[in-house]
């Protein structure tokens, strides 16, 4: 089937406006991730949402940051008031069970540039 | 927490060189995943490794565990242009769901 979906796959934005990231997981993957690469960089995590569980939110840079995943399948990641520091590939991921043997589908992200 | 270290940070090779990748990690591992992204795409599952001493071949690519599963290493046979790309390492973290990924080894080939 097909695999993690993500829009829009380019986002330019103003400072101060507030942007909304979709992810769309691999059906039937109850674990869903969101990461932030930054130009050159590793991987940074976010958040990470399992079933019907509380989201691990730990991750999240500051409360301008915020996700919620309906129905157990698509997700969304909100910034709010975004600044310049913000710019970056937001990417999305999912696997079966969300156990960390398990392996971690990429969408293809979301680049995200605030002028 | 978790640390991990992944060098070299960066490698230009001639293509039909040998490459190499190590990842380093404070504390016993569980397992170990790697990862690799072209550029300008997204990270691809490449392999999972999970007992010590474990060593495993996909084609020119041999991953290798260390026997203190400590350590990690992912080692390609005379490079090609197709292979470039950045290769990371993922560790488990502080919990059981999370992946700790490591700062990446970029790979450059010369045709």
């Amino acid at each position: 089937g097909a695999g993690v979906s993500q829009s829009p796959s380019n986002k330019v934005t103003e400072k101060g406006k507030d942007v909304e990231l979709r992810c769309d997981p691999i059906s039937g993957h109850t674990a869903l991730y969101w990461y932030r690469q930054s130009l050159g960089q590793g991987l940074e995590f976010l958040i990470y949402f399992q079933g019907n569980s509380a989201p691990d939110k730990s991750g999240l840079p500051s409360d301008r940051f915020s996700a919620e995943r309906t129905g157990g399948s698509v997700s969304t990641l909100t910034i709010q008031r975004t600044q310049q520091e913000d710019s970056a590939v937001y990417l999305c991921a999912s696997s079966l069970g969300g156990l960390n043997y398990n392996e971690q589908f990429f969408g293809p992200g979301t680049r995200l540039t605030v002028l | 927490g978790q640390q991990v270290m992944q060098i070299p940070q960066y490698q230009h090779v001639q293509e039909g060189e040998d490459f190499t990748t190590y990842c380093n990690s404070s504390t016993t591992l569980s397992n170990i995943q790697w990862y690799k992204q072209r550029p300008g795409g997204h990270p691809v599952f490449l392999i999972q490794l999970v007992k010590s001493g474990e060593v495993k071949k996909q084609k020119r690519l041999t991953f290798q565990f260390g026997e203190a599963k400590k350590n990690s290493s992912l080692h390609i046979t005379a490079t090609q242009t197709t292979d470039v790309g950045t290769y990371f390492c993922a560790l488990p973290g502080d919990s059981s769901y999370k992946l700790i990924f490591g700062s990446g080894t970029r790979l450059l080939v010369r045709p």
